[in-house]
C-alpha cells in the first residue's frame, strides 16, 4: 500500500529563514508526489509535484522539493519565508488500489511564521 | 475563470437529520472528487466520477452516503441519516481528466458539524 508520513505537524520559523517541511513515503510502485498547501478556509492549492524526470521540483511560491529514492523523501524547502507562507501544508503519493489510482495525503503540516 | 463552487459553506444539524452538499466544478473538467477532511487530518477520497459514471466509491460508506453527478456537471452528495462522526470538511475538487498527474483543483469546502 502506498502511504505518506508528514514528520511534525507543526513547525515554526521565523521570517525570511528557511522553511523545512518533510515528507516521506511508501510506495511499491514507481511514486508520484505531490505538495498541496491550504489556507485558512480555502480548499487545497497544489504548488508542486514529481511524476518523472528531474528530482528537484520547482512550484509556486518560491517553493521546491527534491525526490529522494534512497532516502523515500519527498521534502518541501523554500529559502526565506513570508508571513504570505502561513498554512497548513500537504504531501500526497498516488495510490494503485482496485485498479484505480487516486491520492493518498498525510496528516499534514501547519507553519506558522513569525515576524 | 471561476474555481470549484460549493454550497453551503457551513451547516449545522442535529444527528439523524439528513443533509445535502452541492459542488459546481471548473467548465469543462470531466472528473469530479468528493473528499471527507477530519479535523487535523488529511483529505480522503469518498467518491470519484468520470462524468456521469462513479469509477471509484470503495471509501463512500454507502448506507448512508449517497452522491450524484448529473449530466456531467454539478455533483450532489448526501447523508442521510447524519451521525456524530460525520462532522468533517467535505471538500470537492475537479481535473481536466481522472489520472492524478492531472492537477486536482478544490473548492473551499462545506463544513459540517453534527451535535
Amino acid at each position: 500500500a502506498q502511504s505518506v508520513t508528514q514528520l511534525g505537524s507543526h513547525v515554526s520559523v521565523s521570517e525570511g529563514a528557511l522553511v523545512l517541511l518533510r515528507c516521506n513515503y511508501s510506495s511499491s510502485v514507481p511514486p508520484y508526489l505531490f505538495w498541496y498547501v491550504q489556507y485558512p478556509n480555502q480548499g487545497l492549492q497544489l504548488l508542486l509535484k514529481y511524476t518523472t524526470g528531474a528530482t528537484l521540483v520547482k512550484g509556486i511560491n518560491g517553493f521546491e522539493a527534491e525526490f529522494k529514492k534512497s532516502e523515500t523523501s519527498f521534502h518541501l524547502t523554500k529559502p526565506s519565508a513570508h508571513m504570505s507562507d502561513a498554512a497548513e501544508y500537504f504531501c500526497a503519493v498516488r495510490a494503485l488500489r482496485g485498479g484505480s489510482e487516486k491520492l493518498v495525503f498525510g496528516k499534514g503540516t501547519k507553519l506558522t511564521v513569525n515576524p | 475563470e471561476a474555481g470549484v463552487v460549493q454550497s453551503p459553506r457551513y451547516k449545522i444539524i442535529e444527528k439523524k437529520q439528513p443533509v445535502a452538499f452541492w459542488c459546481n466544478p471548473i467548465s469543462g473538467h470531466n472528473t469530479l472528487y468528493w473528499y471527507r477532511q477530519n479535523l487535523g487530518q488529511g483529505p480522503e477520497l469518498l467518491i470519484r466520477y468520470e462524468n456521469e459514471e462513479a469509477v471509484d466509491d470503495s471509501q463512500l460508506p454507502k448506507d448512508r452516503f449517497s452522491a450524484e453527478r448529473l449530466k456531467g456537471v454539478d455533483s450532489t452528495l448526501k447523508i442521510q441519516p447524519a451521525e456524530l462522526g460525520d462532522s468533517a470538511v467535505y471538500l470537492c475538487a475537479s481535473s481536466l481528466e481522472g489520472a492524478v498527474s492531472y492537477e486536482q483543483y478544490f473548492g473551499p469546502g462545506t463544513r459540517l458539524t453534527v451535535t
